[in-house]
């Protein structure tokens, strides 16, 4: 089956430094995603990751380890505006057939 | 970035009736559109692929019949809920690829909601 796992609920503060982990199993593997999502909004993209290391975008980074199923999100000098749901999703195959996880809460405080 | 629209952005309907549902890739032709359905403080679910010219591909557990997928040109797919009931409600969301195949755009989401 597919398993994609992260925290529910995180919460950090303004300026601070956050990073949110996602562990996952899945049947296949061809890339994995990190979007950002507003309560009663659709995702928006934050990043995509296919080969092992670093990938950085502004105060956005994402990370991924191939061999350990393991990627995390690091958010710098959080803003109030980054109080949302953050959700991993992995595309399991060629064609960008994503599978997500649950998403992370997070609430950015003053 | 390119666009999706999706149509309407919130619904109520009465059980029993069907919904339609739109989803528009404004500024560029996509081949495959996704179907989501993401309930309350849960992931978001694929229901189906959506091929243009094609029939769609559903995911295990998804009736074919009750949720019909159309996806008539290169930048409209539709998906009618048919005979409505309440848990049905939720929060439907397409997503379209670009011809690049790294990042797939989403539409706003439409809220469902059958009383």
């Amino acid at each position: 089956g597919q398993n994609i796992d992260q925290p529910t609920e995180m919460t950090a503060t303004e300026g601070a430094i956050v990073q949110i982990n996602c562990t996952y199993q899945t049947s296949g593997f061809n890339g994995l995603f990190w979007y950002q999502q507003h309560a009663g909004e659709a995702p928006t993209f934050l990043s995509y990751n296919v080969l092992d290391g670093l990938e950085e975008k502004g105060r956005f980074s994402s990370f991924l380890s191939r061999s350990k199923g393991y990627s995390y999100l690091l958010l710098k000098e959080l803003q109030m505006k980054d109080s949302a749901s953050y959700l991993c999703a992995v595309n399991k195959e060629y064609g960008n057939k994503l599978v997500f996880g649950a998403g992370t809460i997070l609430r950015v405080k003053s | 970035g390119a666009v999706v629209s999706q149509h309407p952005s919130w619904v109520i309907c009465k059980s029993g009736t069907s919904v339609k549902i739109e989803c528009r890739s404004l500024d560029f032709q996509a081949t495959t559109m996704f179907w989501y359905r993401q309930f309350p403080k849960q992931s978001l679910m694929l229901m189906a692929t959506s091929n243009e010219g094609s029939k769609a591909t559903y995911e295990q557990g998804v009736e074919k019949d009750k949720f019909l997928i159309n996806h008539a040109s290169l930048t409209l797919s539709t998906l009618t809920v048919t005979s409505a009931h309440p848990e049905d409600s939720s929060f439907y969301i397409c997503s379209a690829l670009t011809g690049e195949d790294t990042e797939a755009f989403f539409g706003q989401g439409t809220r469902l909601t059958v009383v």
